[in-house]
């Protein structure tokens, strides 16, 4: 079956503080991975993906993340997290077409200044 | 504003009332989807659409709820005798298949749905 965990419910930091925060999935066939954001009052949107090449990757605002096979994990990474980073953040595999995306139960990320 | 964009932004009904909510998806895209997202979950799959074809529809899916996509743009989801349990933010999103799809889905801003 397919499945996604966030291993974090609820992370507060301080700003300049890092973040890590976990992922870890289930998931038939080739696998395309994503991490939305929310933020306060927003709609979902992409903060970055990975499809294939470079297991680490790069989205918007210096996040990354890093694919790793074999743990079945796509951790979401920032060096150095500000208040505007104050968000939900999700986790979402899905099948290569795209037509099949399953979130996790999504990281609220609160930031202190 | 060129985004996905979702009517009403709020809805609040009486339970045993039928409710419609509307998507417009970016034009240029040929998929539409469905989510329902509830507090401390992440978005829920309800359905899905390729142009004007359904072809993908949860099985967690009651028969209350039915989606429709007749001219393969806009998009309606219906709610027939709703129940408490309904209570949710009702996300629309699109994406385009060309290039094979990529799954980088553009989401609405949601309608949120209060069953009295």
């Amino acid at each position: 079956a397919q499945s996604v965990s966030q291993h974090n419910h609820h992370v507060i930091l301080s700003e300049a503080a890092s973040l890590e925060l976990g992922c870890n999935y289930s998931y038939g066939g080739t696998v395309n991975l994503f991490w939305y954001v929310q933020y306060p009052g927003q709609h979902l949107q992409l903060l970055l993906k990975y499809f294939s090449g470079d297991p680490l990757v790069k989205g918007i605002k210096g996040f990354e993340a890093e694919f790793i096979k074999s743990k079945f994990s796509f951790n979401l990474r920032k060096p150095s997290v500000q208040w505007s980073d104050t968000a939900e953040y999700f986790c979402a595999p899905s099948n290569q077409a795209g037509t099949a995306l399953i979130f996790g139960k999504g990281t609220t990320l609160s930031v202190s200044s | 504003d060129t985004g996905v964009s979702q009517d009403p932004r709020h809805k609040i009904t009486k339970r045993g009332q039928n409710v419609t909510f509307r998507c417009d998806p970016i034009s240029e895209h040929n998929r539409l989807y469905w989510y329902r997202q509830t507090l401390g979950q992440g978005p829920e799959f309800l359905t899905y659409f390729q142009n004007e074809a359904q072809l993908e529809k949860s099985r967690l899916l009651s028969d209350r709820f039915s989606a429709e996509r007749p001219k393969g743009s806009f998009s309606t989801l219906e709610i027939q005798r709703t129940e408490q349990g309904d209570s949710a933010m009702y996300l629309c999103a699109s994406s385009s298949s060309r290039g094979g799809g990529t799954g980088e889905l553009f989401f609405g801003e949601g309608s949120r749905l209060t069953v009295l």
